[in-house]
C-alpha cells in the first residue's frame, strides 16, 4: 500500500464543474504540497500546507491532520486545468524528501 | 512566486554521448536542489538530492558515475549523463528548496526530455 493514496486516479469534467482531487495518507507528516504537471511535463507547485485552508483564485486545499487526509478543489473548472494533480508529502522522518501520491489526471472538456 | 529554469528542454543525441542538464533558481538561494526521473504515466523518482558546496547523497540503485551531480553554487546545479544509452531515455525534471528548514516549499523546473538513439 503507498504511504500517499490519490482518488480518483482518472477525472473528466465538463465545464464549469467543481472539482474535488482526495489525498490521504498513512505516515506522520510536516507538511503537504499539491502539485500540477502540465501536459508538456513542468511541475507548478500549487499549495504548501500543514493546517487549515489555503485559497488562489478558483483553487481551494484544505488539510485534516487528525484524519490524514488532503482536499484540493477547482471551482468553475476550465479546459486550461487539465492536467496531472500530484499530491505530495514530508513525511517527518525523510527530512527534505517529497514522497509522491500516483497522481491524478483531470481532463475538462469544453 | 520562485521560479527554476531547467535547460535544455529537448535533448535528442546517440549512444554513447554525455548529456549535461542545467537547474537554475532564478530568484532565490537554492540550499538544496533535487533530480528526478519519471517514466510515463508513473511517479517522480527521486535520484539525488544535492546540497550547495557537498556532494550530492543519492538514492539506491542511482548510480553515482552514470548520473554526476554538480552544485557548485547556490543558483546551479547541473546533471550529466554520462555514455548515455537508450535505457538513459527518459523525463528528467529538477526542483529547489532555499532556506534551512526541511519542509520549505519545493520549486520545479519544466523538464528534460532525453532520448537516445
Amino acid at each position: 500500500k503507498n504511504e500517499v493514496e490519490q482518488s480518483p486516479q482518472n477525472l473528466t469534467a465538463q465545464e464549469g464543474e467543481f472539482i474535488t482531487i482526495n489525498c490521504s495518507y498513512s505516515v506522520g507528516i510536516s507538511a503537504l504540497h499539491w502539485l500540477q504537471q502540465h501536459p508538456g511535463g513542468g511541475i507548478v507547485s500549487l499549495f504548501m500546507l500543514s493546517s487549515g485552508k489555503k485559497k488562489h483564485g478558483r483553487l481551494i486545499a484544505t488539510i485534516n491532520i487528525q484524519e490524514k487526509h488532503s482536499s484540493l478543489h477547482i471551482t468553475a473548472s476550465h479546459p486550461r486545468d487539465s492536467a496531472v494533480y500530484i499530491c505530495a508529502v514530508y513525511k517527518e522522518t525523510s527530512g527534505s524528501r517529497l514522497t509522491f501520491g500516483e497522481g491524478t489526471q483531470l481532463t475538462v472538456n469544453p | 512566486g520562485a521560479v527554476v529554469s531547467q535547460h535544455p528542454s529537448w535533448v535528442i543525441c546517440k549512444s554513447g554521448t554525455s548529456v549535461k542538464i542545467e537547474c537554475r533558481s532564478l530568484d532565490f538561494q537554492a540550499t538544496t536542489m533535487f533530480w528526478y526521473r519519471q517514466f510515463p504515466k508513473q511517479s517522480l523518482m527521486l535520484m539525488a538530492t544535492s546540497n550547495e558546496g557537498s556532494k550530492a547523497t543519492y538514492e539506491q540503485g542511482v548510480e553515482k558515475d552514470k548520473f554526476l551531480i554538480n552544485h557548485a553554487s547556490l543558483t546551479l546545479s547541473t546533471l550529466t549523463v554520462t555514455s548515455a544509452h537508450p535505457e538513459d531515455s527518459s523525463f528528467y525534471i529538477c526542483s529547489a528548496r532555499g532556506g534551512s528548514y526541511s519542509n520549505q516549499p519545493q520549486h520545479f523546473g519544466d523538464g528534460t526530455r532525453l532520448s537516445i538513439l
